[in-house]
């Protein structure tokens, strides 16, 4: 069964600061999402890493993907009140018919002024 | 640009009762998936559908659970007979062959 991790599960930083979320997958995969989600609402994608060593940039946030480690990270640069949210990684397994999303547990972002 | 949408945004219901909850998936897309979210905890995979069945379900997807597209535009969840731990958020999703693209959501709420 894949299991997808992430940590922190909770991060509490100043505005202005860099911190990484990391993501841990158990098996082979096909493609790793970011996803943001803020309270009540849905999953915005943030970014899909489809090949070990992907790097992908989006203003403050860098994802990059190291498919032999079966790891994901998640950096953000120079912290701001507005990249409060929740963030998830999800693993994208093609079972042959469809894919199928296994979410890591999520970490809550809250960066303070 | 094309998304998903879904209704009702939030259905309260009584347990045993019978819920249907609806999507528009973005119309040239051909893999339909519902997932679900317990409030406060992480996002889970239910059901794929494809080419007008199952490819994939969850344990959690029991046989309180279906699924259909009755019109080609539509894709429902049915939920027969409804239970307190049913709460929860109800994402649909639909793909080509690429990423998925997540709907708004429908709260469910069991009382």
């Amino acid at each position: 069964e894949l299991k997808v991790e992430q940590n922190p599960l909770f991060l509490s930083m100043q505005e202005g600061k860099n911190y990484t979320i990391y993501c841990n997958y158990s098996t082979t995969s096909d493609r790793l999402y970011w996803y943001r989600q803020d309270p009540g609402k849905s999953l915005e994608s943030l970014f899909v890493l489809l090949s070990n060593g992907a790097v992908k940039q989006e203003g403050r946030l860098m994802a990059s993907l190291d498919t032999k480690a079966r790891l994901s990270t998640l950096h953000i640069t120079a912290a701001v009140h507005d990249l409060s949210a929740t963030y998830f990684c999800a693993v994208d397994i093609y079972t042959g018919t469809a894919s199928k999303l296994t979410f890591g547990t999520g970490t809550r972002l809250q960066v303070t002024l | 640009e094309p998304e998903v949408t879904q209704t009702p945004s939030h259905q309260v219901t009584q347990m045993g009762q019978e819920v249907i909850l609806r999507c528009v998936p973005i119309s040239n897309h051909l893999y339909f998936y519902w997932y679900r979210q317990i409030l406060g905890q992480k996002v889970e995979f239910l059901v794929s559908f494809y080419n007008n069945e199952i490819s994939e379900k969850s344990e959690i997807f029991d046989d309180q659970f279906s699924v259909e597209r009755p019109d080609g535009s539509n894709f429902t969840l049915k939920i027969r007979s409804t239970k307190l731990e049913d709460s929860a958020m109800y994402f649909c999703a639909s793909s080509g062959i690429g990423q998925s693209y997540f709907g708004p959501g429908t709260r469910l709420t069991v009382l």
